[in-house]
């Protein structure tokens, strides 16, 4: 079955250090999205893509960069972690035909920065 | 940016009491979606709304989409602690650099005491 997956499900990091969160999906959607999720935020969308080659920057981009070099993969990459970067991270994709469309969440990565 | 709003923020009821939670924008929607998170758990799809006054059911859950498209609700009948968790509305862009990307109501926290 088609699905999405986030990787790791839990990491600790230092301030200071770059991290990389993977995301991949194995529907052949052309959206894919980064949110966080902070208790009284709901959920924040980070980066997202509409297709290979293509990123955007979202409400909370700041700190954070992604890069699409094939459908399935879209890795968050937070350059510098910062303590404010502590949070659950979740990946989503969709297609991208025509609207409306749901979007696929993955399982989560809890991110602590320390 | 489109915003919405969503209330309340937390619910606490008893095993078989009603329960809604509301979705309000200040701007015409072009459609808005729903999203149930199951504690430690990550976003799942219910639902989407596209015309106005429209009111979809799914067993005890009922959706509606306000007649000016810029208020939607959820409402679920004689609740069950299966139903605990957060809810969220999600907008969805309809054009511009909004195009696709959802964002998300802050959440309604259900807890259902049984």
């Amino acid at each position: 079955d088609a699905e999405i997956t986030q990787s790791p499900r839990h990491k600790i990091t230092e301030t200071g250090r770059q991290v990389t969160l993977a995301c991949h999906q194995t529907w052949n959607h052309n959206n894919m999205f980064w949110y966080r999720q902070d208790l009284g935020h709901g959920l924040r969308l980070i980066h997202y893509s509409y297709g290979v080659q293509d990123t955007n920057k979202g409400e909370v981009s700041d700190g954070y960069s992604v890069s699409r070099s094939n459908t399935e993969d879209l890795p968050l990459t937070l350059e510098s972690a910062a303590s404010s970067q502590t949070s659950v991270y979740f990946c989503a994709s969709s297609e991208g035909t025509a609207l409306p469309y749901e979007q696929y969440f993955g399982p989560g990565t809890r991110l602590t920065v320390t | 940016g489109q915003q919405v709003m969503q209330i309340p923020q937390y619910q606490h009821v008893q095993e078989g009491e009603d329960f809604t939670t509301y979705c309000n924008s200040s701007t015409t929607l072009s459609n808005i979606q729903w999203y149930k998170q199951r504690p430690g758990g990550h976003p799942v799809f219910l639902i989407q709304l596209v015309k106005s006054g429209e009111v979809k059911k799914q067993k005890r859950l009922t959706f509606q989409f306000g007649e000016a498209k810029k208020n939607s609700s959820l409402h679920i009948t004689a609740t069950q602690t299966t139903d605990v968790g957060t809810y969220f509305c999600a907008l969805q862009g309809a054009g511009g650099t909004s195009y696709g990307k959802l964002t998300f109501g802050q959440g309604t926290i259900l807890t259902v005491h049984p």
